[in-house]
């Protein structure tokens, strides 16, 4: 049972633009989020998160917003730059200190 | 600091035959957490591992096994390969129980033919 998803297998984005990355979860048990970010033949690498008792975080190009009623999170990248053409992956965890994954949405920036 | 290192980065097995990949996490890092990536289904948990005590685990067949160290290494097991455990395995590291930020690992390429 896929309690993360992200419904976006793939994104394309103009190099300058924002990317937005949306993600949907159906746990409420879930009490912190984070964003991941992989290129081909390497673990993924955190990116940011965010705690259930905020609805934004900042870090940089990259912030993240929670919507706790629709159980829903986005993740945005302003400006896009070539760098960020990746595989995004959404994450949650609980109580239970395991982390629940998305299936990743492959972002690719164009110049 | 040094990164979570896996060894190794690629192994190819024949079905039957049984697999142990290693894990070294951060230092001072306890927890270790296991993962297998396949293509479409993201990074599914497999088990995690603290104070050398399985404290969770996903949902996967007895095959798949671990344990921990006491130096927090880690070895993953996986007895009587099929070919659907052809995945990419990944290890996370963090310093307490609390994955706020898991540091992970490149990963072994495991190819069961």
């Amino acid at each position: 049972d896929q309690q993360v998803k992200q419904n976006s297998p793939s994104l394309s984005v103009q190099e300058g633009r924002i990317s937005i990355l949306n993600c949907d979860y159906t746990n409420s048990m879930f009490d912190y989020f984070l964003w991941y970010k992989k290129y081909p033949a390497e673990g993924p690498t955190f990116l940011i998160s965010i705690s259930s008792i905020k609805d934004k975080n900042e870090d940089g190009r990259f912030t993240v917003f929670l919507n706790k009623s629709a159980k829903h999170l986005s993740l945005h990248i302003v400006p896009s730059q070539p760098g960020d053409s990746a595989v995004y992956f959404c994450a949650a965890s609980a109580t239970d200190y395991k982390l629940s994954f998305g299936a990743g949405t492959t972002v690719t920036v164009r110049a | 600091k040094a990164g979570v290192t896996q060894t190794p980065r690629y192994l190819i097995k024949t079905r039957g035959q049984q697999v142990t990949l290693s894990c070294s996490p951060i230092s001072g890092h306890r927890s270790v957490s296991w993962y297998q990536q396949t293509p479409g289904q993201g990074l599914q948990f497999l088990f995690e591992y603290f104070s050398e005590t399985q404290r969770n685990k996903g949902n996967f067949p007895g095959r798949f096994s671990g344990r921990q160290f006491s130096n927090s290494r880690s070895e993953m097991n996986v007895s009587t390969l099929e070919l659907g455990d052809s995945a990419l395995y990944l290890c996370a590291s963090s310093l307490n129980r609390l994955n706020t930020e898991a540091f992970f690992g490149q990963g072994t390429r495991l190819t069961v033919v």
